[in-house]
Parts: C-alpha cells; structure tokens; sequence
C-alpha cells in the first residue's frame, strides 16, 4: 500500500547538536516530497520540497534534506539544534496524479525536544 | 503569520449538531484544501477546492461537506457530529492547486464534540 513512514516518532537532542529525521514512501514513482514543521498551538509551515534536480535540498531555519531515490527516503537534517527547534516534523508526499494534484499525504510526524 | 484566516479558533458542541468552518485564503490564491488532524488518523487530507470547483477528494465523510465561494473563501460543513469528529481542521491555500505548488496553512479550528 502507498504510505509515508517516519519511524520516530519522538526524538530528544540536545541544542547545538545535529538533527536527523527519517522519512520513507512506498510508491510506484517519485512523489512530490515536502518537509512541515508545526509548533504548539500553531499551522504547518513548508520548510523545503524536491520536485526532482539535486538531491539535497535547502529550505529555511537551515534544515536541508538529502532525496535517496534508491532507499525510498526523503531525510530531514539540522547540523546544529536551536531551542526554538522544538515541535512537530512532518513528512508528506503529493502524488501528482491527475485526480489528487495538491492532496499532500503526511507521515504520522515526529516531536522533537531539545534540552539544553 | 501565513495569511490563511480560519475562523473560529475554537468550537465546541453537542454530538448530532452541524456546524461550519470557515476559512479564507491567501490573496490571489485559487486553491483551498481542508486536512483534518487527529490524534488516532493523524493528519489526513479531506478535500481541494480550485476557484469553485472540487478538483480533488480525500478520506472525507458523507456528513462533510464543502465548497468554495466566488470571493474564494471556502466552509467546510460537518453534520451530525460523532464524539470521533473531535480533531484540529486545519485549511491551506496555494496560488494554483498544482503539486508545485506550496501550501500555505492557517492556524486551524479546534472542534470539540461533546
């Protein structure tokens, strides 16, 4: 079946160490991949997206996330954790298909809590 | 501050009750998509709403319903609410509705069905 796979579901860093969030898919082709972040009390907010290219990606607040077309991942990294880090990750994925253009699919995110 | 407006904030009512949620996107944004968040289904996708016309359609209940007006707000329907329907509904909204593009999402409305 098609789904989005983030193992973690919660992760504890402490501020200044490096970050990693896992993310798979299982689909017949590439996706549309995007990386949410939410914080308490708030929306979703785009932190990057691989449409296709380079296979690291850079978005804002300095995360990057590394496409691996052969392991079927899409992984979330932050050399450095800041305490305003903390929240909700979420991975989705668009299908891109002509009946479900736009419909993201979320994996079942993942907290994060930095200790200082 | 995305500039996706979804109102109420919090709302809270009585199982076999209708309610409706409103939510009005970015300037110049066509597209609206409802997700509901849940703590047992998670995040999931409920509909797509392209200047007026569905476009696409997720896990969403025959008691739901939605639509986007010509000013490009949209309401999203519930009815004959469950204590199950209690979750976050979050609205999002993108220039065009094609997978490129970002969706931006509002703050949510937290239903409470009691």
């Amino acid at each position: 079946a098609q789904s989005v796979t983030q193992p973690d579901i919660h992760i504890t860093v402490s501020e200044g160490a490096s970050l990693e969030l896992r993310c798979n898919y299982s689909y017949g082709a590439t996706p549309y991949l995007f990386w949410y972040v939410q914080s308490p009390g708030q929306g979703l907010q785009l932190l990057l997206k691989y449409f296709s290219g380079d296979t690291l990606v850079q978005g804002i607040k300095g995360f990057e996330a590394e496409f691996k077309r052969s392991q079927s991942s899409f992984n979330l990294r932050k050399p450095s954790v800041h305490w305003s880090d903390a929240a909700e990750y979420f991975c989705a994925v668009d299908l891109m298909t002509t009946d479900s253009w736009g419909k993201l699919q979320f994996g079942a995110g993942t907290q994060v809590v930095v200790t200082p | 501050d995305s500039g996706v407006t979804q109102t109420p904030k919090h709302l809270i009512t009585a199982t076999g009750q209708r309610v409706t949620l409103r939510c009005s996107p970015r300037s110049g944004d066509l597209s609206v998509y409802w997700y509901q968040q849940s703590l047992d289904q998670g995040l999931q996708f409920l509909i797509h709403y392209y200047n007026g016309e569905e476009r696409a359609k997720g896990n969403i209940l025959e008691r739901f319903s939605a639509q986007q007006f010509p000013d490009l707000h949209s309401e999203l329907n519930l009815s004959s609410l469950e204590l199950g329907d209690s979750a976050l509904y979050f609205c999002a909204s993108s220039p065009s509705g094609g997978g490129t593009d970002t969706q931006y999402f509002g703050p949510g409305t937290r239903l409470t069905v009691l």
